[in-house]
């Protein structure tokens, strides 16, 4: 079945540093990809997401790359402050119907 | 519209009794789903529901499990004789169409203990 798998587990990084999560998936015919973020005692909230048909997609200092040959997309995160800390959680479609989220990224970004 | 709202926040109970949570999506949302998510994880699909329509339960989903939406509006999930396993943070979310195609709006959960 659909497999999605993320990595780092934990990223610890200093302010105004870049951070950069992976995800591989499994469905070739998957064709939306969205990354979510988590803060103690939350739900995940959609922060930016993309579509097969682009290759890059960015909103400020966020910004989503997606290589469909490979079958992996990524998070990118630059000028990292304290407020981006939390989980991360990347997610690939099963049949457009529901989502499979990865096993989150903890982000620490340290003063 | 206020998002995707869950009741309660917290739930502690003994094992063995039942529990109910409650999910409000939002208005517009036709899509409502519930995951799971324990400590350290990502949150793990149950079941999903079109309007009043249940169109799919995970193989995760015991018979203790049961899930309604009865008016295509609110849902509820029950867990029957709960067991300290069943222990985590239930999700609810929301979408207008297919998830997998637009995303989900979250609600905040509601987090179970099963002493």
């Amino acid at each position: 079945g659909e497999n999605v798998e993320q990595h780092p587990s934990t990223l610890s990084v200093q302010e105004g540093d870049s951070a950069v999560i992976k995800c591989t998936y499994s469905d070739s015919a998957s064709n939306y990809f969205p990354w979510y973020k988590q803060e103690l005692g939350k739900g995940p909230q959609l922060i930016i997401d993309i579509r097969s048909n682009v290759g890059e997609k960015k909103d400020q200092r966020i910004a989503v790359t997606l290589n469909k040959t490979a079958k992996h997309f990524s998070l990118h995160i630059t000028e990292t402050q304290p407020e981006d800390s939390a989980v991360y959680f990347c997610a690939a479609p099963i049949n457009t119907d529901k989502l499979i989220f990865g096993t989150g990224t903890r982000l620490q970004v340290f003063p | 519209d206020t998002g995707v709202s869950q009741d309660p926040r917290h739930k502690i109970t003994k094992r063995g009794q039942n529990v109910t949570f409650r999910c409000d999506p939002i208005s517009e949302h036709n899509r409502l789903y519930w995951y799971r998510q324990t400590l350290g994880q990502g949150p793990e699909f149950l079941t999903y529901f079109q309007n009043e329509a249940q169109l799919e339960k995970s193989r995760l989903l015991s018979d203790r499990f049961s899930a309604e939406r009865p008016k295509g509006s609110f849902s509820t999930l029950e867990i029957q004789r709960t067991e300290q396993g069943d222990s985590a943070m239930y999700l609810c979310a929301s979408s207008f169409g297919a998830g997998g195609n637009y995303g989900y709006t979250f609600g905040s959960g509601t987090r179970l203990t099963v002493v």
